[in-house]
C-alpha cells in the first residue's frame, strides 16, 4: 500500500531558526517524493522532487530508502515560508503516476 | 505564465443534485487529473485521463463520477446524485509529459458544499 505520513499538523519556529518537516512513506516499489506546498490563498505547488536534487528557497529534501523518509529542511527560517507543506509520493501500477499526499504540516515563522 | 483554470471557484448543491465541475489545463498537457480534499483531511486521487480515456481511478471514484473532455480544452469532473460527504475542495491538474518526471500543475480549486 502507499502511504504518506506527516507526523506534525502544526509546527512554528521563529525567523532565522532552521526547520524540519518530517515526512515518511510506504511504497513497496521504488518511489518519487516530491514536496508541494500551499501559500496563504494560492494554490498547490511544487517546491521540489527528490528526482532533481535541487535546493529551492533554500529547502532541500533527501530521500532516506532505509529509513522511508524524506524529510524537507531549511536552516533559516524566513516568515513568506508560513504555509501548508504536503509531502506526496508517486508510483501506481496504472502507470498514471497519481499523486499521494500526506495531511501536511502547517508551518508558522514568527517574526 | 500559463495556469491551470476551474470554474466555479465555490459550487453550493442540494443533495440528490448533479453538479459539474469544470477545469481547462495548460494547452499543450497531456495528463489530466482530479484530486478531492475534505475539510480536515488529506488530499486525495480520484481519476487520471490520458488519451481521452481514463488511465487510473480511486476506490472514491464510484458510478456517481464521470469524467470527460468534451472539447479538447475542457476537463470536466461530473457527479450525477450528489451526498453530503462530497462536500470538499476538488482539484483539477496536468501535466505535460510522462508523470514520473514531470509537475503537475494544480488548479486553484472549486469548493463544493452539498447540503
Amino acid at each position: 500500500a502507499q502511504r504518506v505520513t506527516q507526523p506534525e499538523k502544526l509546527l512554528s519556529v521563529f525567523k532565522g531558526a532552521p526547520v524540519e518537516l518530517k515526512c515518511n512513506y510506504s511504497y513497496s516499489g521504488s518511489p518519487e517524493l516530491f514536496w508541494y506546498v500551499q501559500y496563504s490563498r494560492q494554490r498547490l505547488q511544487l517546491l521540489l522532487r527528490h528526482i532533481s536534487r535541487e535546493s529551492i528557497k533554500g529547502f532541500t529534501a533527501d530521500l532516506n530508502k532505509g529509513e522511508t523518509s524524506f524529510h524537507l529542511k531549511k536552516p533559516f527560517a524566513q516568515e513568506e515560508d508560513s504555509a501548508m507543506y504536503y509531502c506526496a509520493l508517486s508510483g501506481s501500477s496504472g502507470g498514471s503516476e497519481k499523486l499521494v499526499f500526506g495531511k501536511g504540516t502547517k508551518l508558522t515563522v514568527n517574526p | 505564465e500559463p495556469e491551470v483554470t476551474q470554474t466555479p471557484s465555490h459550487q453550493v448543491t442540494q443533495m440528490g443534485q448533479e453538479v459539474i465541475l469544470r477545469c481547462v489545463p495548460i494547452s499543450n498537457h497531456l495528463y489530466f487529473y482530479w484530486y478531492r480534499q475534505i475539510l480536515g483531511q488529506k488530499v486525495e486521487f480520484l481519476v487520471s485521463f490520458y488519451n481521452n480515456e481514463i488511465s487510473e481511478k480511486s476506490e472514491i471514484f464510484d458510478d456517481q463520477f464521470s469524467v470527460e473532455r468534451p472539447d479538447g480544452s475542457n476537463f470536466t469532473l461530473k457527479i450525477r446524485s450528489t451526498k453530503l460527504e462530497d462536500s470538499a475542495m476538488y482539484f483539477c491538474a496536468s501535466i505535460s509529459g510522462a508523470p514520473r518526471f514531470y509537475e503537475q500543475f494544480f488548479g486553484p480549486g472549486t469548493r463544493l458544499t452539498v447540503l
